[in-house]
Protein backbone atom coordinates (compact mmCIF):
# COMPACT_ATOMS: atom_id res chain seq x y z
CA UNK A 1 0.00 0.00 0.00
CA UNK A 2 0.92 3.60 0.24
CA UNK A 3 3.16 5.21 2.78
CA UNK A 4 5.60 7.27 3.86
CA UNK A 5 8.66 7.14 6.29
CA UNK A 6 10.65 9.68 7.41
CA UNK A 7 13.28 10.09 9.70
CA UNK A 8 12.96 10.06 13.56
CA UNK A 9 13.69 12.92 15.52
CA UNK A 10 13.90 14.74 17.75
CA UNK A 11 16.43 16.72 15.85
CA UNK A 12 18.21 19.74 17.42
CA UNK A 13 20.58 21.99 15.84
CA UNK A 14 21.52 25.42 16.58
CA UNK A 15 20.35 28.85 15.01
CA UNK A 16 21.61 29.34 11.64
CA UNK A 17 22.41 25.85 10.63
CA UNK A 18 21.63 23.52 7.83
CA UNK A 19 18.71 20.96 8.06
CA UNK A 20 17.94 17.98 6.35
CA UNK A 21 14.65 16.06 6.65
CA UNK A 22 14.62 12.62 5.14
CA UNK A 23 11.04 11.16 3.22
CA UNK A 24 10.38 8.46 1.19
CA UNK A 25 7.37 7.04 0.08
CA UNK A 26 5.88 4.10 -1.19
CA UNK A 27 3.07 4.27 -3.91
CA UNK A 28 1.51 2.98 -6.83
CA UNK A 29 1.64 5.61 -9.99
CA UNK A 30 2.98 9.40 -9.05
CA UNK A 31 1.58 10.67 -5.73
CA UNK A 32 1.79 14.48 -5.12
CA UNK A 33 4.09 14.94 -2.28
CA UNK A 34 3.46 17.60 0.60
CA UNK A 35 5.21 18.93 3.48
CA UNK A 36 3.02 19.96 6.27
CA UNK A 37 4.45 21.64 9.82
CA UNK A 38 2.84 22.12 13.08
CA UNK A 39 4.11 24.36 15.40
CA UNK A 40 3.57 24.63 19.01
CA UNK A 41 -0.01 25.15 19.84
CA UNK A 42 -1.37 25.44 16.00
CA UNK A 43 -2.99 23.26 13.84
CA UNK A 44 -1.40 21.68 10.56
CA UNK A 45 -0.75 23.71 7.61
CA UNK A 46 0.42 23.36 4.29
CA UNK A 47 4.40 23.86 3.92
CA UNK A 48 5.37 23.34 0.13
CA UNK A 49 3.99 20.41 -2.22
CA UNK A 50 5.68 19.23 -5.73
CA UNK A 51 3.28 17.22 -7.98
CA UNK A 52 5.44 15.39 -10.13
CA UNK A 53 8.99 14.16 -10.90
CA UNK A 54 11.80 17.13 -10.57
CA UNK A 55 9.25 19.51 -9.12
CA UNK A 56 10.58 21.85 -6.45
CA UNK A 57 8.45 22.79 -3.71
CA UNK A 58 9.11 25.81 -1.88
CA UNK A 59 8.24 28.57 0.81
CA UNK A 60 9.68 30.09 3.52
CA UNK A 61 12.87 29.04 2.81
CA UNK A 62 12.24 25.23 2.99
CA UNK A 63 12.77 23.58 -0.24
CA UNK A 64 12.15 19.47 -1.20
CA UNK A 65 12.97 18.14 -4.87
CA UNK A 66 10.22 15.57 -6.00
CA UNK A 67 12.71 12.64 -6.93
CA UNK A 68 10.99 9.61 -8.80
CA UNK A 69 14.04 7.53 -9.18
CA UNK A 70 14.84 7.39 -5.16
CA UNK A 71 11.64 7.94 -4.18
CA UNK A 72 12.19 10.64 -1.93
CA UNK A 73 11.15 13.75 -1.04
CA UNK A 74 13.54 15.49 1.56
CA UNK A 75 13.04 19.05 3.34
CA UNK A 76 16.21 21.14 3.59
CA UNK A 77 16.75 25.04 4.34
CA UNK A 78 20.53 26.49 4.45
CA UNK A 79 19.80 28.36 7.48
CA UNK A 80 17.43 27.55 10.29
CA UNK A 81 15.59 29.88 12.79
CA UNK A 82 14.49 29.41 16.01
CA UNK A 83 10.86 30.07 14.82
CA UNK A 84 11.42 26.85 12.62
CA UNK A 85 10.79 25.00 15.99
CA UNK A 86 8.09 22.44 15.12
CA UNK A 87 6.80 19.28 14.02
CA UNK A 88 7.08 18.82 10.07
CA UNK A 89 5.07 16.11 8.49
CA UNK A 90 5.85 14.30 5.05
CA UNK A 91 2.61 13.02 2.90
CA UNK A 92 1.91 11.99 -0.08
CA UNK A 93 -1.73 11.86 -1.97
CA UNK A 94 -2.91 9.60 -3.72
CA UNK A 95 -6.47 8.74 -5.50
CA UNK A 96 -7.38 12.15 -3.59
CA UNK A 97 -6.36 10.20 -0.19
CA UNK A 98 -3.10 11.97 2.06
CA UNK A 99 -1.39 9.74 3.62
CA UNK A 100 1.45 11.40 6.57
CA UNK A 101 4.65 9.91 8.11
CA UNK A 102 5.12 10.00 11.83
CA UNK A 103 6.58 13.80 11.75
CA UNK A 104 9.83 14.64 12.73
CA UNK A 105 10.13 17.03 15.91
CA UNK A 106 12.95 19.75 15.43
CA UNK A 107 14.24 21.83 17.93
CA UNK A 108 16.47 25.29 17.07
CA UNK A 109 18.62 26.33 19.89
CA UNK A 110 19.36 30.18 20.07
CA UNK B 1 -13.56 32.61 5.24
CA UNK B 2 -12.85 31.25 9.72
CA UNK B 3 -11.05 28.18 8.65
CA UNK B 4 -12.08 24.69 9.72
CA UNK B 5 -14.20 24.15 13.00
CA UNK B 6 -14.38 21.44 14.89
CA UNK B 7 -16.36 21.08 18.34
CA UNK B 8 -15.66 20.30 20.96
CA UNK B 9 -12.14 20.93 21.45
CA UNK B 10 -11.93 18.86 24.30
CA UNK B 11 -14.09 15.34 25.47
CA UNK B 12 -13.79 13.80 28.55
CA UNK B 13 -16.16 10.22 28.16
CA UNK B 14 -16.41 7.11 30.84
CA UNK B 15 -15.20 3.78 28.94
CA UNK B 16 -18.66 2.74 26.89
CA UNK B 17 -20.50 5.89 26.34
CA UNK B 18 -21.25 6.92 23.05
CA UNK B 19 -19.48 10.50 21.67
CA UNK B 20 -19.89 12.54 18.56
CA UNK B 21 -17.47 15.29 17.45
CA UNK B 22 -18.66 18.45 14.60
CA UNK B 23 -16.91 19.47 11.97
CA UNK B 24 -17.42 22.62 10.01
CA UNK B 25 -15.41 23.05 6.88
CA UNK B 26 -14.06 26.41 4.58
CA UNK B 27 -17.61 26.87 2.83
CA UNK B 28 -17.21 25.39 -0.90
CA UNK B 29 -14.69 23.09 -0.12
CA UNK B 30 -16.23 19.94 -1.59
CA UNK B 31 -14.08 17.44 0.12
CA UNK B 32 -13.80 16.49 3.89
CA UNK B 33 -11.29 14.28 6.04
CA UNK B 34 -11.04 12.73 9.24
CA UNK B 35 -8.20 11.53 10.57
CA UNK B 36 -6.96 10.77 14.08
CA UNK B 37 -3.92 11.31 15.64
CA UNK B 38 -1.83 9.78 18.85
CA UNK B 39 1.24 10.80 20.62
CA UNK B 40 3.97 10.89 18.69
CA UNK B 41 2.41 9.97 15.55
CA UNK B 42 1.23 11.18 12.24
CA UNK B 43 -2.09 11.54 11.56
CA UNK B 44 -4.12 8.51 10.60
CA UNK B 45 -6.39 8.41 7.42
CA UNK B 46 -9.98 7.70 9.26
CA UNK B 47 -12.45 8.55 5.95
CA UNK B 48 -13.23 10.69 3.89
CA UNK B 49 -16.66 12.85 1.73
CA UNK B 50 -16.83 14.29 -1.33
CA UNK B 51 -19.96 16.38 -1.22
CA UNK B 52 -21.84 14.33 0.84
CA UNK B 53 -20.81 10.45 -0.14
CA UNK B 54 -18.54 8.71 1.69
CA UNK B 55 -16.03 7.63 -0.39
CA UNK B 56 -13.20 5.42 1.46
CA UNK B 57 -13.54 3.99 5.05
CA UNK B 58 -10.07 3.28 6.50
CA UNK B 59 -9.59 -0.55 7.97
CA UNK B 60 -8.76 1.30 10.87
CA UNK B 61 -12.36 2.27 11.59
CA UNK B 62 -14.27 -0.48 13.68
CA UNK B 63 -17.68 -0.67 13.27
CA UNK B 64 -18.22 1.42 16.41
CA UNK B 65 -16.97 4.75 14.40
CA UNK B 66 -19.06 6.21 12.10
CA UNK B 67 -19.22 9.19 9.96
CA UNK B 68 -21.66 11.36 7.92
CA UNK B 69 -21.62 14.11 6.22
CA UNK B 70 -25.47 14.35 5.39
CA UNK B 71 -26.03 17.87 2.82
CA UNK B 72 -22.08 17.90 1.86
CA UNK B 73 -21.27 20.72 4.45
CA UNK B 74 -20.60 19.84 8.01
CA UNK B 75 -19.76 16.15 9.11
CA UNK B 76 -20.35 14.28 12.18
CA UNK B 77 -18.12 11.32 13.61
CA UNK B 78 -19.59 9.00 15.69
CA UNK B 79 -17.91 7.02 18.35
CA UNK B 80 -19.91 4.12 20.21
CA UNK B 81 -19.24 2.04 23.10
CA UNK B 82 -15.87 4.09 23.40
CA UNK B 83 -12.53 2.46 24.65
CA UNK B 84 -9.52 3.57 26.78
CA UNK B 85 -7.81 2.91 23.21
CA UNK B 86 -9.62 5.58 21.40
CA UNK B 87 -8.11 8.28 22.98
CA UNK B 88 -6.40 10.44 21.00
CA UNK B 89 -6.68 13.82 18.54
CA UNK B 90 -9.31 13.81 16.31
CA UNK B 91 -8.61 16.56 13.10
CA UNK B 92 -10.82 17.48 10.59
CA UNK B 93 -9.29 18.63 7.42
CA UNK B 94 -11.14 20.24 3.89
CA UNK B 95 -10.17 20.90 0.50
CA UNK B 96 -10.95 22.82 -2.07
CA UNK B 97 -12.31 20.89 -5.76
CA UNK B 98 -9.17 20.44 -8.11
CA UNK B 99 -6.63 18.21 -8.46
CA UNK B 100 -3.53 18.62 -5.61
CA UNK B 101 -4.84 21.24 -3.57
CA UNK B 102 -3.83 22.07 0.16
CA UNK B 103 -5.92 20.35 2.72
CA UNK B 104 -6.87 23.01 5.64
CA UNK B 105 -6.56 21.53 9.20
CA UNK B 106 -8.98 22.26 12.03
CA UNK B 107 -7.62 22.87 15.57
CA UNK B 108 -8.81 18.96 16.27
CA UNK B 109 -10.68 17.23 18.72
CA UNK B 110 -8.91 15.63 21.52
CA UNK B 111 -10.85 12.57 23.65
CA UNK B 112 -9.73 11.27 26.74
CA UNK B 113 -11.59 8.22 27.48
CA UNK B 114 -11.22 7.05 30.97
Amino acid sequence: GNSVTQMEGPVTLSEEAFLTINCTYTATGYPSLFWYVQYPGEGLQLLLKATKADDKGSNKGFEATYRKETTSFHLEKGSVQVSDSAVYFCALDRDDKIIFGKGTRLHILP
Amino acid sequence: DTGVSQDPRHKITKRGQNVTFRCDPISEHNRLYWYRQTLGQGPEFLTYFQNEAQLEKSRLLSDRFSAERPKGSFSTLEIQRTEQGDSAMYLCASRPPGADTEAFFGQGTRLTVV
